[in-house]
């Protein structure tokens, strides 16, 4: 079956550290998304890319870093930087390359805390 | 900006009764509007779109919503609320070319 996979389910973080979380599609999407998610907050989006080797900052990349070497990939990085990283983070992806109609497809998220 | 907005972080429904739930837009253009339902650590899962055409708009699990251009509203609804309704909804929305803008999300309860 075709679908998104996230890894770890649940991950911890040390003070100082960086922490990348996988994220794997086999659906042929072109476009793909990272969210992060906080009780009462909705989804707000860390970045996004429309095609391999491009991507852009949504409303919180600070702190985060991501790329997109091959089209089933996006892996996003947790850096030292995030001072706030406890959440549960949610890749997606979508056909197309622009913002469209076609809904987002999501994995089943990793839970991010800090130790 | 574009803004959606869900009134109501929780609503507690009786099985067998209505479920409504709210969702209202900000938008100078009609935008492409979405309900998800999410369930404990679980991503989010489609229930149903709107992009052009009806206005009502079916789903999966027996939910439907009606798009409203003069309330600016998308409110989910379905005739009989069952115990696995019990999850988080969000609303979600752009127009064409923009980000998708989600709402905080409405957590629904379901009493037997």
């Amino acid at each position: 079956d075709g679908g998104i996979t996230q890894s770890p389910k649940y991950l911890f973080r040390k003070e100082g550290q960086n922490v990348t979380l996988s994220c794997e599609q086999n659906l042929n999407h072109d476009a793909m998304y990272w969210y992060r998610q906080d009780p009462g907050q909705g989804l707000r989006l860390i970045y996004y890319s429309q095609i391999v080797n491009d991507f852009q900052k949504g409303d919180i990349a600070e702190g985060y870093s991501v790329s997109r070497e091959k089209k089933e990939s996006f892996p996003l990085t947790v850096t030292s930087a995030q001072k706030n990283p406890t959440a549960f983070y949610l890749c997606a992806s979508s056909i197309g390359r622009g913002w469209s109609n076609q809904p987002q497809h999501f994995g089943d998220g990793t839970r991010l805390s800090i130790l | 900006a574009q803004s959606v907005t869900q009134l109501g972080s929780h609503v507690s429904v009786s099985e067998g009764a209505l479920v409504l739930l709210r969702c209202n837009y900000s938008s100078s253009v009609p935008p492409y509007l979405f309900w998800y339902v999410q369930y404990p650590n679980q991503g989010l899962q489609l229930l149903l779109k709107y992009t052009t055409g009806a206005t009502l708009v079916k789903g999966i699990n027996g939910f439907e919503a009606e798009f409203k251009k003069s309330e600016t509203s998308f409110h989910l609804t379905k005739p009989s609320a069952h115990m696995s309704d019990a999850a988080e909804y969000f609303c979600a929305g752009a127009p064409k070319n923009t980000p998708l803008v989600f709402g905080k999300g409405t957590r629904l309860s379901v009493i037997a």
